[in-house]
């Protein structure tokens, strides 16, 4: 089946990393996502993997990708206030339709 | 600012209203989403319109009724909702069979509230 987990809640202190970390159950996904849903907004498409890489970087965003282990984690370096918010995966299932799976979220809180 | 906007940011009615979420993109994408966002719980597809086709239902009430007049616009017709379904409605776009990226580019939701 298609399922994508995520644990409910990380906590960081300004200036460290945080790492928000993935699991996916379609071996057949093409691509996985990271959004970032601020309070009260919708959400933001943060960076993207395709699935024959292991690794990208974007500025303070490092994603990578384990496939074997379909295990999909988002580090974002030196962690900010603005980066409270919460984090979503999402793969990519492309069977009739284009299809996302996402998972519940991860809510970062950012403390100084 | 995605490119994709919603109308009305928040909605209170009572189980017995009409009401229509409005949703437009100005990307050129050809596919459109209505997701379902409640607390606590992962978000949930609701339907999916591509080249203004309707390819997928997941089940949905029937007290939804979407509409894809065209490929910017997307509307979600709401009638005797129930208190359950307050929850925040994000609408999504994308491009679709191209081979590209499935990205989705999402707007800022509309909160619904019933009462």
């Amino acid at each position: 089946g298609e399922d994508v987990e995520q644990s409910l809640f990380l906590s960081v202190r300004e200036g460290d990393s945080s790492v928000i970390n993935c699991t996916y159950t379609d071996s057949s996904s093409t691509y996985l996502y990271w959004y970032k849903q601020e309070p009260g907004a919708g959400l933001q498409l943060l960076t993207y993997i395709f699935s024959n890489m292991d690794m990208k970087q974007d500025q303070r965003l490092t994603v990578l990708l384990n496939k074997k282990d379909k295990h999909l984690s988002l580090r974002i370096a030196d962690t900010q206030t603005g980066d409270s918010a919460i984090y979503f995966c999402a793969e990519s299932v492309r069977k009739s339709t284009d299809k996302l799976i996402f998972g519940t979220g991860t809510r970062l809180q950012v403390f100084p | 600012e995605t490119g994709v906007t919603q109308t009305p940011r928040h909605l209170v009615m009572g189980m017995t209203n009409k009401k229509s979420l409005k949703c437009e993109q100005h990307l050129g994408h050809n596919a459109m989403y209505w997701y379902k966002q409640s607390a606590k719980k992962p978000l949930e597809l609701m339907f999916v319109y591509s080249l203004e086709e309707r390819v997928e239902n997941n089940s949905v009430p029937s007290r939804f009724s979407p509409e894809c007049p065209n490929s910017s616009h997307l509307f979600l017709h709401l009638h005797t909702l129930q208190p359950e379904d307050s929850a925040l409605y994000l609408c999504a776009s994308s491009h679709s069979g191209t081979g590209e990226g499935y990205e989705q580019y999402f707007g800022p939701g509309t909160r619904l509230t019933v009462t």
